[in-house]
């Protein structure tokens, strides 16, 4: 198994209030990505780096930011958590070749009250 | 940008038979990977079969298999003898394969087939 770590496994947070996601890789790929997961639409891309503090948006950036300072790790922040933000989040990792898929960690629960 | 399309939000089948799950897709690159992933109710992301767009070859993973219709942009997974096991959400994804930019390596998802198996 890929060396893919993601924490808290599972978090229950206020309206308002900001929440830290944390994704932590061993395998010294160079593409992180989070993505988040509701029913009915599948994984959507929120965030992705290309390397250190090289990040860009996905598709469903809003109310989002992300941080790499480091290989291996990947943070998403929700800057003032919302209802609409309860959902499960994925990271991911990938690296350059014909290896081509991407390899997930747990996931982390959160919801938004 | 590309899209991904399932169309059968659930199915099921008998143990030991055969099911095929759909997935269309829009692009217009000619280079590109797809995937079936597979999502168990432990909610681990596991990589069921990969196909790139140059071979022609259908991919096949013991009991996967997928039925690549390029020019149609299909792509649909046959997973035969059926077990108890393969109950769980699938996903069709897709990636580019040419480097027009570091987005270029992103998984675009399809919205999921839920698979019960009838024991």
């Amino acid at each position: 198994d890929a060396g893919i770590t993601q924490s808290p496994r599972h978090k229950v947070t206020e309206t308002g209030t900001p929440v830290t996601l944390r994704c932590h890789q061993t395998e010294n790929h160079r593409y992180m990505y989070w993505y988040r997961q509701d029913p009915g639409h599948g994984l959507r891309l929120i965030h992705y780096s290309y390397g250190v503090k090289d990040t860009d948006k996905g598709e469903v950036s809003d109310g989002y930011s992300v941080s790499r300072s480091k290989t291996e790790d990947f943070l998403l922040t929700l800057e003032s958590a919302t209802s609409s933000q309860t959902s499960v989040y994925f990271c991911a990792i990938s690296e350059l070749g014909n290896v081509a898929e991407a390899f997930f960690g747990q996931g982390t629960r959160l919801t938004v009250v | 940008a590309q899209t991904v399309t399932q169309s059968q939000p659930e199915m099921s089948v008998q143990e030991a038979e055969t099911v095929t799950l759909s997935c269309t897709y829009d692009t217009s690159e000619s280079d590109y990977y797809l995937f079936w992933y597979k999502q168990p109710p432990s909610r681990q992301m596991i990589l069921v079969i990969r196909q790139e767009a140059y071979k022609q070859q259908n991919a096949t993973e013991n009991r996967f298999s997928v039925n690549f219709q390029k020019a149609a942009k299909s792509f649909s997974l046959k997973i035969s003898d059926s077990q108890l096991g393969d109950a769980a959400m699938y996903f069709c994804a897709y990636r580019s394969a040419g480097y027009s930019g570091a987005g270029s390596y992103q998984l675009t998802f399809g919205k999921g087939t839920k698979l019960s198996v009838i024991p």
